[in-house]
């Protein structure tokens, strides 16, 4: 299953919203999840199922959508969220990633 | 508190098998829908799922590096052993250790190692 995210890099202003897609070749269910990269770091889950919340991710991450088409919100940008971000489908193995949305502030 | 580490060389000849080895704390790969898998970043592509074993020994592998990895488990031990034969130069790139357990999605990483693969 083939995932493609856009846009490939995203500029928003701290304060405003910012809006991740993610396309699944083939219906995925809800089986798809986010992670946050910082630079130097490991990935971290932020989203699961489509649109649960990992433990302790804020709640101005969310996540909506189901079978191909997929969204990661953020509703209140912070200097701190500046990072890659990538979806993961888990439908089916091999569990196949997205090439990632790289989020900068403007 | 739930860790991996990764450990291996940090540098492959092409040709040469590389064997990686994840020790975790924190979990017991004995338990019930626990699974470790290893991802791979390599510059300019996106994360790719290797391998990952599971707590009933079921292995699952990349399809398009399936004939080349091998993955196996000591429980005893708390470690998870990654062999990948006849590397190549775009097997460039730091390999995570990561652990699954109940849902499909990894909660927990290792730091990564890279791997550099040249001659």
């Amino acid at each position: 299953i083939v995932m493609t995210q856009s846009p490939a890099t995203l500029s928003v202003s701290p304060g405003e919203r910012a809006t991740l897609s993610c396309r699944a070749s083939q219906s995925v269910t809800t089986n798809l999840a986010w992670y946050q990269q910082k630079p130097g770091q490991a990935p971290r889950l932020l989203i699961y199922g489509a649109s649960s919340r990992a433990t302790g991710i804020p709640a101005r991450f969310s996540g909506s959508g189901s079978g191909t088409e997929f969204t990661l919100t953020i509703s209140s940008l912070q200097s701190e969220d500046i990072a890659v971000y990538s979806c993961q489908q888990y439908d089916n193995w091999p569990f196949t990633f997205g090439r990632g949305t790289r989020l900068e502030i403007k | 508190q739930v860790t991996l580490k990764e450990s291996g060389p940090a540098l492959v000849k092409p040709t040469q098998t590389l064997t990686l080895t994840c020790t975790f704390s924190g979990f017991s790969l004995s338990t019930s829908h626990m699974r470790v898998g290893w991802i791979r970043q390599s510059p300019g592509k996106p994360l790719e799922w290797l391998a990952r074993i599971d707590w009933d020994d079921w292995k699952f592998y990349s399809t398009s590096l399936r004939t080349r990895l091998t993955v196996s488990k000591d429980t005893s031990k708390n470690q998870v052993v990654l062999t990948m034969t006849n590397m190549e130069v775009v097997d460039t790139g730091t390999y995570y250790c990561v652990r699954m357990w109940q849902r499909l999605v990894v909660d927990s990483w290792g730091q990564g190692t890279p791997v550099t693969v040249s001659s």
